[in-house]
């Protein structure tokens, strides 16, 4: 139990395009579910929180408008990437607060590469 | 502001050989400690995790950690390495709150390769 899944897993778009991601909890609700970058070889950075039904709260530093956060059922949140830039290539991670307390399942991740 | 930090950055051990990996955290109060492994190219899977009572917790993969609250630290042991712990390892704290989740704070990881 406990799975969370991301689409797609590879991704490449050109510069300026938006590009959509999506995170699913396949066999729990997901009251919270988190968005993090990382960059090769380094940590996750959480970039937001989202909770079903209302905005996302973004950490600072993150653009609000170039990464709009939609969690719209307690299964599915989306992440998409406006206007996306090379520098915006990075690895996208998500995860789902599950049935306990405290812990949080993450997705395998999706590999963004902006041309 | 809780913050973790993995001192070492690369590992390298013998197949069979004991590992330790350490972490040291800052927090408040009473932390929430996870330690997470992550393979090339994917998400992460929790080995183990400490909330309250017994500090000596037991995870998946033959992995075990120890809370010791007068050090700030939680290490990661596994008695004989195999070949496929190979990964990067981090671990993390929780405990605060933001929008409504338990949010997590990553240390900077670890890469432990294994020797044949």
């Amino acid at each position: 139990g406990a799975v969370v899944s991301q689409h797609p897993s590879w991704v490449i778009c050109k510069s300026g395009t938006s590009v959509k991601i999506e995170c699913r909890s396949l066999d729990f609700q997901a009251t919270t579910m988190f968005w993090y970058r990382q960059f090769p070889k380094q940590s996750l950075m959480l970039m937001a929180t989202s909770n079903e039904g209302s905005k996302a709260t973004y950490e600072q530093g993150v653009e609000k408008d170039k990464f709009l956060i939609n969690h719209a059922s307690l299964t599915l949140s989306t992440l998409t990437v406006t206007s996306a830039h090379p520098e915006d290539s990075s690895f996208y991670i998500c995860s789902a607060e599950g049935p306990y307390y405290n812990e949080q399942f993450f997705g395998p991740g999706t590999r963004l590469t902006v041309l | 502001a809780q913050s973790v930090t993995q001192p070492d950055i690369h590992i390298t051990v013998s197949e069979g050989a004991s590992l330790e990996l350490r972490c040291n955290y800052s927090y408040g109060a009473t932390p929430y400690l996870f330690w997470y492994v992550q393979s090339p190219g994917q998400g992460l899977q929790l080995l183990l995790k400490y909330f309250s009572g017994d500090t000596l917790v037991q995870g998946i993969k033959g992995f075990e950690a120890e809370f010791k609250r007068s050090q700030s630290s939680f290490n990661l042991r596994k008695p004989s390495v195999h070949w496929s712990d190979a990964a990067e390892y981090f671990c993390a704290v929780g405990g605060g709150l933001t929008g409504g989740g338990n949010k997590l704070t990553f240390g900077t990881g670890t890469q432990l390769k294994v020797e044949l």
